[in-house]
C-alpha cells in the first residue's frame, strides 16, 4: 500500500463547477497535511494546509480532513480553466509524502 | 523576497559525466529538501537538511547520489557517473520548522 494514495484522473468538472480532489494516507501518527497545484512544467505551489479534524477555506478552497478516516480533501468551488493542473496531496508524519497527484481539467 | 534559486534550469549531458545541481534557499530557512520527479515514480524526497546537517538520506537512490550543504546559503546535490535513468526534473525545496515548503523552479536533467 502506497503512503499516501490519490486518483490519477484526469478528473474532468464544467466550468461553475465544484471539483473534489481526495487523499487516503497510511500513517496515522501524520500530523499535517498540504494541497500544491502543480502546473504542466512548473513546480508545485502550496495552496492549502490543514492541521486539525474538520474544513479549512480560503477563498475558493476548502480542505477537508478526516483522522479517524485518514482522509484528506481538497474542493474547489467555481472551477476556473485555470484551475487545471495537477493537484498533489502532502502528508507530514516525520517528512513530507507526497501523492503520485490528481490532474484536474476544467472545461469552458 | 527571492524564493528558492536551483541552477541549471536545464541540463543535457551524456552518461558517465559528473552533474551538478545548485540551490539557494530562503534566507532564514533552517530546512533544505532535494526532490526528484518522474513520471513513473512521481515527487520522492532524496535527502533533506536542518541547520546544514544531513537529516535524513533514504531516498538518495544509489551512492553515485551525493549532497552537500557547507552553509546556509547553499546546497549541491551531485551525482556521478550520471545514467539514462537518472532523467528527471530536481526540485529543491526550504522551509521554517513546522511550517509549509517552498520550491524552487527545478532542474530538468537528460542524461543521453
Amino acid at each position: 500500500q502506497k503512503e499516501v494514495e490519490q486518483n490519477s484522473g484526469p478528473l474532468s468538472v464544467p466550468e461553475g463547477a465544484i471539483a473534489s480532489l481526495n487523499c487516503t494516507y497510511s500513517d496515522r501518527g501524520s500530523q499535517s497535511f498540504f494541497w500544491y497545484r502543480q502546473y504542466s512544467g512548473k513546480s508545485p505551489e502550496l495552496i492549502m494546509f490543514i492541521y486539525s479534524n474538520g474544513d479549512k477555506e480560503d477563498g475558493r478552497f476548502t480542505a477537508q480532513l478526516n483522522k479517524a478516516s485518514q482522509y484528506v480533501s481538497l474542493l474547489i468551488r467555481d472551477s476556473q480553466p485555470s484551475d487545471s493542473a495537477t493537484y498533489l496531496c502532502a502528508v507530514n508524519g516525520g517528512k513530507l509524502i507526497f501523492g503520485q497527484g490528481t490532474e484536474l481539467s476544467v472545461k469552458p | 523576497d527571492a524564493g528558492v534559486i536551483q541552477s541549471p534550469r536545464h541540463e543535457v549531458t551524456e552518461m558517465g559525466q559528473e552533474v551538478t545541481l545548485r540551490c539557494k534557499p530562503i534566507s532564514g530557512h533552517d530546512y533544505l529538501f532535494w526532490y526528484r520527479q518522474t513520471m513513473m515514480r512521481g515527487l520522492e524526497l532524496l535527502i533533506y537538511f536542518n541547520n546544514n546537517v544531513p537529516i535524513d538520506d533514504s531516498g538518495m537512490p544509489e551512492d553515485r547520489f551525493s549532497a552537500k550543504m557547507p552553509n546556509a546559503s547553499f546546497s549541491t546535490l551531485k551525482i556521478q557517473p550520471s545514467e539514462p535513468r537518472d532523467s528527471a526534473v530536481y526540485f529543491c525545496a526550504s522551509s521554517s520548522p513546522a511550517q509549509p515548503q517552498h520550491f524552487g523552479d527545478g532542474t530538468r536533467l537528460s542524461i543521453l
